[in-house]
């Protein structure tokens, strides 16, 4: 059962476009969601994470934009560039439960920018 | 990213062989974590270490089997694996303590099982 869908597979944006990957989560007991960004031969690494006492959350080019309500979340990554160019995953946690906890990850977004 | 270290990094073994994966953090962690990325599925959380001591086995199967001697080292040993076993080996790192610490990747050791 996957617990964190994402769409879409892969996504083609031309250059200083806006690129946008969405995530829809099932746990209610999810309150930790953050977007990892993976280039090839590389491990992922984290962009920007969000909690939901807030909608949306930006740092620089990328926004997340998150909806409790319909367990949805996105990730917006404005004027596109070719160096974005990666595999990006959401993923969520229970994060206040207060010791360790694994991160559930979304299949992934194969995002090319076109220069 | 020298932060958290794989060894190897690529990997082929036969089904009957016996190996073990490597993954080091110098980040003065206290939690550490395996996970498996294959292609077309997401990554799958499969052990987690918290202060050494195990606190998640995610229904692994026996044939991958787990050391933390202490918080900087993590292994994986593996054993009588099957070729759907064959995939990129994950160690990751973070403060411990909350789930909403950062977790740093290594590269991963890329697996293949013949």
């Amino acid at each position: 059962q996957q617990q964190v869908k994402q769409s879409p597979q892969s996504l083609i944006v031309q250059k200083g476009g806006i690129s946008i990957i969405n995530c829809a989560y099932e746990n209610t007991a999810f309150d930790y969601f953050p977007w990892y960004q993976q280039f090839p031969g590389k491990g992922p690494a984290l962009l920007i994470a969000i909690r939901p006492d807030v909608s949306e959350k930006k740092e620089g080019r990328f926004t997340i934009s998150f909806n409790k309500s319909a367990k949805q979340f996105s990730l917006h990554i404005m004027d596109s560039q070719p160096g974005d160019s990666a595999t990006y995953f959401c993923a969520a946690s229970m994060g206040s439960g207060g010791g360790a906890d694994g991160l559930t990850f979304g299949k992934g977004t194969h995002l090319i920018i076109q220069p | 990213e020298t932060g958290v270290t794989q060894t190897p990094r690529h990997l082929v073994m036969g089904m009957t062989n016996k190996k073990s994966l490597k993954c080091e953090q110098h980040l003065g962690h206290n939690a550490m974590y395996w996970y498996k990325q294959s292609a077309k599925k997401p990554l799958e959380l499969m052990f987690v270490y918290n202060f050494k001591e195990q606190t998640e086995n995610n229904s692994v199967p026996s044939r991958f089997s787990p050391e933390c001697p202490n918080s900087s080292h993590l292994f994986l040993h593996l054993h009588t694996l099957q070729p759907e076993d064959s995939a990129l080996y994950l160690c990751a790192s973070s403060p411990g303590g909350g789930g909403t610490d950062t977790q740093y990747f290594g590269p991963g050791t890329r697996l293949t099982v013949l």
